[in-house]
């Protein structure tokens, strides 16, 4: 079955450093591959999608890296602030289908 | 900026009693889609909904559950006789056609259901 694997279920790092999160995945071939914010009690929130064919997106201070042979995502916030603490979510679909989401990882930004 | 709403915010109800759970979808978008979250727990997919039909729906959505556009703006989820195990955050998402073939869905702050 489809799975998704989120390597940390927890990361904290100090202020105005990078982030970076990382998604594994198997038995799926997706379209897309997009990471949501969810606070805690909230709806996720969309952040970034990729596509199959494409390698890196960026978006302010955001960047989604995709690689389709090692199966993986990596997530990177940089220049991170408290404000960035959130559960993020790491999520596949195909099309207009079902999104899949992984079980997050929950990023502590430390003053 | 246009956001999907849902009511109520947190729904009570009694094992075995009815529930109905309200959304409005962004205004033009045409996919709509049900996600529940148990506490702890990811969010998992229910059902998708297009050109008022279930386009997909998992496991978890059995014959207790159905869904419903009743006029031009609502869509809604109807558990018919709760469980406990129903017990959970339910989302409400929502998604424009005209991305390219992308799948970026947009979510409502969830209803709490909570079947005592």
């Amino acid at each position: 079955s489809q799975k998704i694997e989120q390597n940390s279920e927890a990361l904290n790092i100090q202020e105005g450093k990078t982030a970076t999160l990382t998604c594994n995945y198997t038995n799926y071939s997706p379209a897309y591959l997009q990471w949501y914010r969810q606070d805690p009690g909230r709806g996720p929130v969309f952040l970034l999608l990729i596509r199959e064919n494409e390698k890196e997106k960026r978006k302010e201070r955001l960047k989604v890296t995709f690689d389709t042979t090692l199966k993986q995502s990596l997530f990177h916030i940089t220049a991170s602030q408290p404000a960035d603490s959130a559960t993020y979510l790491c999520a596949l679909s195909s099309s207009a289908s079902k999104i899949i989401f992984g079980s997050g990882t929950r990023l502590s930004i430390r003053p | 900026e246009p956001e999907v709403t849902q009511t109520p915010s947190h729904q009570v109800t009694q094992m075995g009693q009815e529930v109905i759970l309200r959304c409005v979808p962004i205004s033009n978008h045409l996919y709509f889609y049900w996600y529940r979250q148990i506490l702890g727990q990811k969010v998992e997919f229910l059902v998708s909904f297009y050109n008022n039909e279930i386009s997909e729906k998992s496991e978890i959505f059995d014959d207790q559950f159905s869904v419903e556009r009743p006029d031009g703006s609502n869509f809604t989820l109807k558990i018919r006789s709760t469980k406990l195990e129903d017990s959970a955050m339910y989302f409400c998402a929502s998604r424009r056609t005209d991305t390219g073939g992308s799948n970026e869905q947009f979510f409502g702050p969830g209803t709490r259901l909570t079947v005592l």
